[in-house]
């Protein structure tokens, strides 16, 4: 099946920071999300992204699909940013409403 | 409000016993879906259903049962055959169809310890 891998796994930040977290799979997608998982457990949905580029405050992020890729970017950090941030696709050979195939995580800490 | 619910927040089961964690979504969505997360880990899918009185085992499907009744609802059971079911527990729904938008969304989980 479908790999992903992400990194860096564990990133810490200065707040005012910025950073960026990468996503590679090992297949071409037709589903690509970016999820954070909140102090609580809840994830969130960033951004759903299979291919271009998105912006959404001081997030953004780009999927460049031909190279199998996804990054995203996070601009002038807040500790409320801190959780771990997932990276999750869906291969396109896979027909119909497949479930998506999640990476590990990027662990982010913003320190004041 | 449109969204997923999930009960309980937490639960606490004694070894031997079975339990059921509820998830219910009104956004009219086909498919459903269970996972597990373990401390520090990813998610890893237990379950998935595509379409009412349907479903397909995921990666980590043994000691857990699902049902899919109605296309609001998809509960999980716990069995006393998982070995070690203390975990976090999120189910996740998205638009079904081929070709439509399927980006997946999330309840706010369920964390199960067992005594």
């Amino acid at each position: 099946g479908i790999q992903v891998e992400q990194s860096p796994p564990d990133l810490i930040l200065q707040e005012g920071a910025n950073s960026t977290l990468r996503c590679n799979f090992s297949d071409s997608v037709n589903n690509l999300q970016w999820f954070h998982q909140n102090p609580w457990g809840q994830l969130i949905n960033l951004f759903y992204i299979p291919s271009g580029t998105k912006q959404n405050g001081r997030l953004s992020a780009t999927t460049v699909a031909t190279e199998r890729y996804s990054l995203l970017y996070i601009s002038s950090s807040q500790t409320t940013d801190s959780g771990v941030y997932f990276c999750a696709v869906k291969g396109d050979r896979i027909s119909g409403n497949t479930p998506l195939v999640f990476g590990k995580g990027t662990r982010l800490s913003v320190i004041a | 409000d449109g969204g997923i619910t999930q009960s309980p927040k937490y639960l606490f089961r004694k070894e031997g016993q079975n339990v059921t964690l509820s998830c219910e979504q009104n956004l009219n969505h086909d498919a459903m879906y269970w996972y597990r997360q373990d401390p520090g880990q990813g998610l890893r899918l237990i379950y998935y259903s595509q379409i009412v009185n349907d479903f397909q085992k995921g990666d980590i499907a043994e000691g857990y049962s699902v049902s899919r009744e109605k296309k609001e609802s998809f509960p999980l059971t716990v069995t006393s055959a998982q070995k070690n079911p203390t975990a976090f527990y999120l189910c996740a729904s998205s638009y079904g169809g081929a070709g439509g938008d399927n980006e997946q969304f999330f309840g706010p989980g369920t964390r199960l310890t067992v005594l």
